[in-house]
């Protein structure tokens, strides 16, 4: 299994402001998976983060509103850039680990 | 990645069998079919996976039909606690690869009753 740590795991924010989300794995991992998930929907992958290279993001998400940061191969940030009320949702980080992926309990993010 | 369909909501009673049905028409020969489980305010966790006949596990049975065009999780004598959404994934689940990215559908939203 994968332990996966989120912080923080919930925050209310001014809109224009941004917001950093940090991702901690209790052990080494290629890629992290950073997922949006709003009211009542499904999952929405927004990009998988590599270490040692840039994130490869899905269509519709863009670096400039939320860039990832990738250090090392247990540890990644996701920032919510310039937010407005319509980012309100719940951000989780993923793993793979064998044929499983992993979860963390995600960051309630509430823009005002 | 396979596109997967399947039901929105359902609706059942403690103690009775749940089956949910799964189509995903364009599996790919290395896809392997897993479920996972949503409760409200946590992350999704793996239930089951499999790649075809019938695989059980202490949670949950899946199967899947020879041409593996579709899947049905079954969850024997459910309880109130069995309420959650349920999310059925296709995909080649090889570590490390691109291909290991998880792409979502829209889940089935279960709702058990007392």
């Amino acid at each position: 299994s994968a332990v996966i740590s989120q912080k923080p795991s919930r925050d209310i924010c001014q809109r224009g402001t941004s917001l950093t989300i940090q991702c901690q794995v209790d052990s080494q991992v290629t890629m992290m998976f950073w997922y949006r998930q709003q009211p009542g929907q499904s999952l929405t992958l927004i990009a998988t983060a590599n270490q040692g290279s840039e994130a490869t993001y899905e269509s519709g998400f863009v670096i400039d509103k939320f860039p990832i940061s990738r250090p090392n191969l247990t540890f990644s940030t996701l920032t919510v850039s310039n937010m407005s009320p319509e980012d309100s949702s719940i951000y989780l980080c993923s793993v793979a680990r064998g044929t499983e992926a992993f979860f963390g309990q995600g960051t309630r993010l509430t823009v005002v | 990645l396979a596109k997967t369909t399947q039901p929105i909501s359902m609706d059942s009673y403690e103690g009775q069998e749940v089956n949910i049905t799964c189509s995903h028409n364009n599996i790919a020969t290395n896809d392997y079919i897993t479920w996972y489980q949503q409760f409200p305010s946590q992350g999704p966790r793996f239930i089951i996976q499999g790649y075809k006949t019938k695989v059980t596990n202490e949670v949950a049975s899946l199967f899947i039909p020879a041409d593996r065009k579709s899947s049905t999780l079954s969850l024997p004598r459910v309880s109130l606690s069995d309420t959650a959404v349920y999310y059925c994934l296709v995909g080649d689940p090889r570590r490390d690869s691109s291909a290991s990215k998880i792409i979502f559908g829209s889940g089935t939203r279960l709702s058990i009753r007392p």
